[in-house]
Formats: C-alpha cells, sequence, structure tokens
C-alpha cells in the first residue's frame, strides 16, 4: 500500500539558515510527488511537483526537492529559511490510475519553526 | 482565477447533531475532493468526485456521512449524527486535467464536536 513518512515531526531553524525536511514514500510504481505548505488557519499551498524527467525540481518561494528513486525519497530543501516560512510542510504521493487524477496520500506533516 | 470556496470557515455543535459543509470549486475543474485533516495529521482523502460521479468514496464512514456534487459543480458534504471523534478540519480541493492534476485546496471548515 502507497504510504508517506516524514520523520521530522517539529523542526526549528535559525533565520538564514538552510533548511533540509524529509520525506519518504512507499509506492509500486513510478510516484508523483508533492510538496504543500500550510499556513495557520489556511489551506493548503502547492510548494513544488515531481511527475517525471528532471530529478530535481524547484519550485515557489526559493524551495526546491531532489527525488531520489533508490532511497524513496523526496526531500525539501531552501539555502536560506524566511521567518515567512515558519508553516506545517506535508509531503505527498499521488496515486493515479487509467490516466485520471486520482487521490493524494499525505504524510503527518512537519512542523517548521523560525527563530530570529 | 478565483480559488476554492467553502463555508463555513468554522462550525461548533454537539454530538449527535448533523451538519453540512458546502464547497465551490474552481471554474472548470472537473474533479473535486473531500478531505479529513484531524488534529496532528496530514489530510486524509473522504470522497472525489469527478464530474457528478463518484470516483473514490472508500474511506467515507457511510453510515454518518454522505456528500453529493449536484450538476457536477458546488458540494456538499454533511455529517449526520456527528460524533467526538469527527472534529476536525475538513478540506474541499478541486483539480483539472489540463493543470497536471494538480489538486487546489480551500481555506477549510474547521468543525469541532463537544
Amino acid at each position: 500500500a502507497q504510504s508517506v513518512t516524514q520523520p521530522d515531526i517539529h523542526i526549528t531553524v535559525s533565520e538564514g539558515a538552510s533548511l533540509e525536511l524529509r520525506c519518504n514514500y512507499s509506492y509500486g510504481a513510478t510516484p508523483y510527488l508533492f510538496w504543500y505548505v500550510q499556513s495557520p488557519g489556511q489551506g493548503l499551498q502547492l510548494l513544488l511537483k515531481y511527475f517525471s524527467g528532471d530529478t530535481l525540481v524547484q519550485g515557489i518561494k526559493g524551495f526546491e526537492a531532489e527525488f531520489k528513486r533508490s532511497q524513496s525519497s523526496f526531500n525539501l530543501r531552501k539555502p536560506s529559511v524566511h521567518w515567512s516560512d515558519a508553516a506545517e510542510y506535508f509531503c505527498a504521493v499521488g496515486a493515479y490510475y487509467g490516466g485520471a487524477t486520482n487521490k493524494l496520500i499525505f504524510g503527518t506533516g512537519t512542523l517548521l519553526a523560525v527563530q530570529p | 482565477e478565483a480559488g476554492v470556496a467553502q463555508s463555513p470557515r468554522y462550525k461548533i455543535i454537539e454530538k449527535r447533531q448533523s451538519v453540512a459543509f458546502w464547497c465551490n470549486p474552481i471554474s472548470g475543474h472537473a474533479t473535486l475532493y473531500w478531505y479529513q485533516q484531524i488534529l496532528g495529521q496530514g489530510p486524509k482523502l473522504l470522497i472525489q468526485f469527478q464530474n457528478n460521479g463518484v470516483v473514490d468514496d472508500s474511506q467515507l464512514p457511510k453510515d454518518r456521512f454522505s456528500a453529493e456534487r449536484l450538476k457536477g459543480v458546488d458540494s456538499t458534504l454533511k455529517i449526520q449524527p456527528a460524533k467526538l471523534e469527527d472534529s476536525a478540519v475538513y478540506l474541499c480541493a478541486s483539480s483539472s486535467a489540463r493543470r497536471g492534476r494538480e489538486q487546489f485546496f480551500g481555506p477549510g471548515t474547521r468543525l469541532t464536536v463537544l
């Protein structure tokens, strides 16, 4: 069965420091992978997605993620964190059948705190 | 373009009462999803519509939850009767095949069952 693991429940980084959020997935075929961000009281906003091709994916707000098939990982990175990046981050794998859009399976999320 | 709209944003009810949530997807999006997000967890799909037909409702507790999408546009999710464990944020999302299958999420409805 498909699943997503985000091993870090809570991370605190200093403003200006680099960031890496971990994501591991379990999926029987080529995965479609996503990172979403959720600010308090807000819905989910897509940061970036991987469907195929280049394994290093660029997203919005200066984020990037690298797909590593051998490690079943899709870690999110940012070279310099801003205070406004404090939020909860969700990794998700998309299960698609017959070419139709299907459900997203989310990890439990990583809550990012940014200290001055 | 306007985003996914949901109402109400907050709802507090007592157990055994009923409640309904409304979602208006992005115009032209054929696929609509309802997710349940319990505190401390990632969203979990409850039901997926393609136009006005149900594609996946395998995780919908059908003894108390129901959903419909009349005319393939707006959708309503209902809980009757509510239980304490239904306290969660209910997220609606929509997608279009033309937009690379990206799901666009609404702000959610936070339900508290007392």
